[in-house]
């Protein structure tokens, strides 16, 4: 019955590699997030989409590609990984874009070697 | 200045103290705002919404001062399980939630 899920938890990878990071919610939600919280635990939004659109695209290098392919998934590419790329990924979800409470997934903890 | 500020603790209070956080921002146009809680190595929960009013839910109580841009947390009669990352949370422009670093509690026997 989890709400917000994310594979995979944890994801230990080399310098220069792709990998990608899936969500998916059952909520029946419209819009959805990505989340990148560092070693500080400071918490940034990096993407949202609202019904398969991109609607919120901070400054994030383009290694990163977000892609909703409905819109109970949101998944999260990166390219070339780096060092600074290591941190705890979150997804999250909410009812509609305007804002109010977010459901977020477990997170996915991302270490780049 | 941050968009959200928070002083990162930690708080160290004993079982059964009153404690309060505060949280100032910066955006005056900022709508919304929250309380979430965030446990070590977990993702964040909403806590509660802060209204204009204030508000209350069982010990914990909220306020909110658009003059001076700044939001509160209360916790009354506090228990170990309050223990946890206390996030100010404010939605900005294009209703985005911008969150505060966190303030740490930690409540002991």
């Amino acid at each position: 019955d989890t709400a917000v899920s994310q594979t995979p938890k944890y994801l230990v990878t080399q310098m220069g590699n792709d990998k990608s990071i899936k969500c998916e919610q059952n909520l029946g939600h419209d819009t959805m997030y990505w989340y990148k919280q560092d070693s500080k635990k400071f918490l940034k939004i990096m993407f949202s989409y609202n019904n398969k659109e991109l609607i919120i695209n901070e400054t994030v290098p383009n290694r990163f590609s977000p892609k909703s392919p409905d819109k109970a998934h949101l998944n999260l590419h990166i390219n070339s990984l780096e060092l600074g790329d290591s941190a705890v990924y979150f997804c999250a979800s909410s009812q509609n874009p305007e804002g109010g409470e977010q459901f977020f997934g477990p997170g996915t903890r991302l270490t780049v070697l | 200045r941050k968009e959200v500020e928070q002083d990162p603790g930690p708080f160290n209070v004993p079982e059964g103290a009153t404690v309060a956080f505060n949280c100032t921002y910066s955006n005056s146009a900022s709508q919304s705002f929250f309380w979430y809680r965030q446990d070590c190595r977990k993702e964040p929960k909403l806590l509660m919404s802060v209204y204009s009013s204030g508000n209350e839910d069982g010990r914990f109580t909220a306020q909110l001062n658009r003059a001076s841009q700044y939001i509160s947390l209360l916790i009354r009669d506090s228990k170990l399980s309050d223990s946890a990352t206390y996030l100010c949370v404010v939605t900005g422009t294009a209703s985005k939630l911008t969150f505060g670093t966190g303030t740490r509690l930690q409540v002991t026997l």
